[in-house]
């Protein structure tokens, strides 16, 4: 079965600094996506980047980067330069692929807190 | 371009009650997925909904039953509610079934006393 793991609960960072949330998934599917969602105290989950598993290169959006490591089963998400804006729950999620639909597995989440 | 709607925002309910949640999805989406969110946890799922039929079901019993109207909107439906029910779900709708850009609702928190 696939399955996300996200194992810091919580992460600290000042403002303008970068900071990494790691996340390791696991698939027998040789295709697959993978994501990262924002969610502040709003509710609302909000996309931030995709990543295919036969993309060649690292997904960025912006001040976003997915640092994609196939071997190693990992999707870990650098945010450079963190903002105040930047304090969320963070998600990441895969597609399972099959002829169904589109179903998203979410990992539990990182806390992220930045500070001034 | 309105986006994905719900309504209502928040409700409270009694055990054994049930109830009904609604999902508009974003302008030109006909797919419709809604999702569980516990407290604490990350969302899981719980059905899709593509031209008015449930396509794709999450590990959830069948107290969980859904519907889409020919406008593309959804409903969500609970009976015999839990208190394990309590939890924030979220509708999030793409272009269509096979689309990977799925884009999220604010969500209705339900609480069950």
């Amino acid at each position: 079965a696939q399955k996300i793991t996200q194992t810091q609960p919580g992460m600290f960072v000042q403002e303008k600094e970068a900071v990494t949330l790691d996340c390791t998934y696991d698939t027998s599917d040789p295709s697959y996506g993978l994501f990262w969602y924002k969610q502040p105290s709003s509710g609302e989950m909000i996309f931030l980047i995709y990543q295919g598993s036969y993309d060649q290169q690292n997904a960025t959006e912006g001040r976003y980067s997915l640092n994609f490591q196939k071997a190693r089963k990992s999707a870990n998400l650098v945010i450079s330069a963190s903002q105040l804006g930047d304090s969320a729950m963070y998600f990441c999620a895969m597609r399972e692929v099959n002829q169904a639909g589109t179903a998203l597995i979410f990992g539990k989440g990182t806390t992220l807190s930045v500070s001034s | 371009d309105a986006g994905v709607t719900q309504s209502p925002t928040h409700l409270i309910k009694t055990r054994g009650q049930q109830v009904t949640l609604r999902c508009s999805p974003k302008s030109g989406h006909d797919t419709v997925s809604w999702y569980q969110q516990a407290l604490g946890q990350g969302p899981q799922f719980i059905f899709q909904y593509y031209e008015e039929e449930e396509r794709q079901r999450g590990n959830f019993p069948d107290r969980f039953s859904g519907h889409q109207f020919p406008n593309y909107s959804s409903e969500l439906n609970v009976n015999a509610l839990l208190l394990g029910d309590s939890a924030l779900y979220l509708c999030a709708s793409s272009l269509d079934y096979m689309r990977w850009e799925q884009y999220f609702g604010p969500g209705t928190r339900l609480t069950v006393t």
